[in-house]
């Protein structure tokens, strides 16, 4: 069964310092990967998207995305963190074979120290 | 502004109540899907509908039923409300089938 798994629940981070979130996916196919962010009261915002070409792929504020096949990760980077990023991510795959639902992680709580 | 529209933002009902969410996609967008999400169970995959019929189904309880309406808004049903019903319900559309998908704001239901 698909499944994604975001391994760390809770990252504090310094403001200026990079940042790197972690997902694995389990997929029989070829995944199309997506990072979205959720502000508290908020709905989910996509951050950026991998469906195939180049494996790095950049998304809003500043994020971008590894895709490695052979680890099944899609990690989520961003080079200095602002405190306005102070969020829940969630990674998600697309079952293009079932409708394109998306199956989430379970996130990953971001605190940005000053 | 994803584009996606629901309503209402916020609802506090009694158990045994039954309640009608609302989602009206972006434009163009002929997918519609839900999503509930709960502190314990995360964001859990509902119901999709793909152009008025409906192209896959999730973990949904029997007591919830969704449908989508030619003009492409969708409604999401919930009947016999138990407290564990309560969590933030999600809207998200896209144009096709696997395509990046577009969240709404979101409906807090409050079950007491």
């Amino acid at each position: 069964a698909q499944s994604v798994t975001q391994p760390d629940i809770h990252i504090t981070v310094s403001e200026g310092a990079s940042l790197e979130l972690r997902c694995n996916y389990s997929y029989g196919a070829t995944p199309y990967l997506f990072w979205y962010v959720q502000s508290p009261g908020q709905g989910l915002q996509l951050l950026l998207k991998y469906f195939s070409g180049d494996t790095l792929v950049q998304g809003i504020k500043g994020f971008e995305a590894e895709f490695k096949r052979s680890q099944s990760s899609f990690n989520l980077r961003k080079p200095s963190v602002h405190w306005s990023d102070a969020a829940e991510y969630f990674c998600a795959v697309a079952t293009y074979n079932q409708g394109g639902k998306l199956i989430f992680g379970q996130g990953t709580e971001l605190s940005v120290k000053p | 502004d994803s584009g996606v529209t629901q309503t209402p933002k916020h609802l506090i009902t009694a158990t045994g109540q039954r309640v009608t969410l609302r989602c009206s996609p972006r434009s163009g967008d002929l997918s519609v899907y839900w999503y509930q999400q709960s502190l314990d169970q995360g964001l859990q995959f509902l119901i999709q509908y793909y152009n008025g019929e409906e192209r896959a189904k999730g973990n949904i309880l029997e007591r919830f039923s969704a449908q989508q309406f030619p003009d492409l808004h969708s409604e999401l049903n919930l009947s016999s409300l138990e407290l564990g019903d309560s969590a933030l319900y999600f809207c998200a559309s896209s144009v096709g089938v696997g395509t990046e998908a577009f969240f709404g704001q979101g409906t807090r239901l409050t079950v007491v």
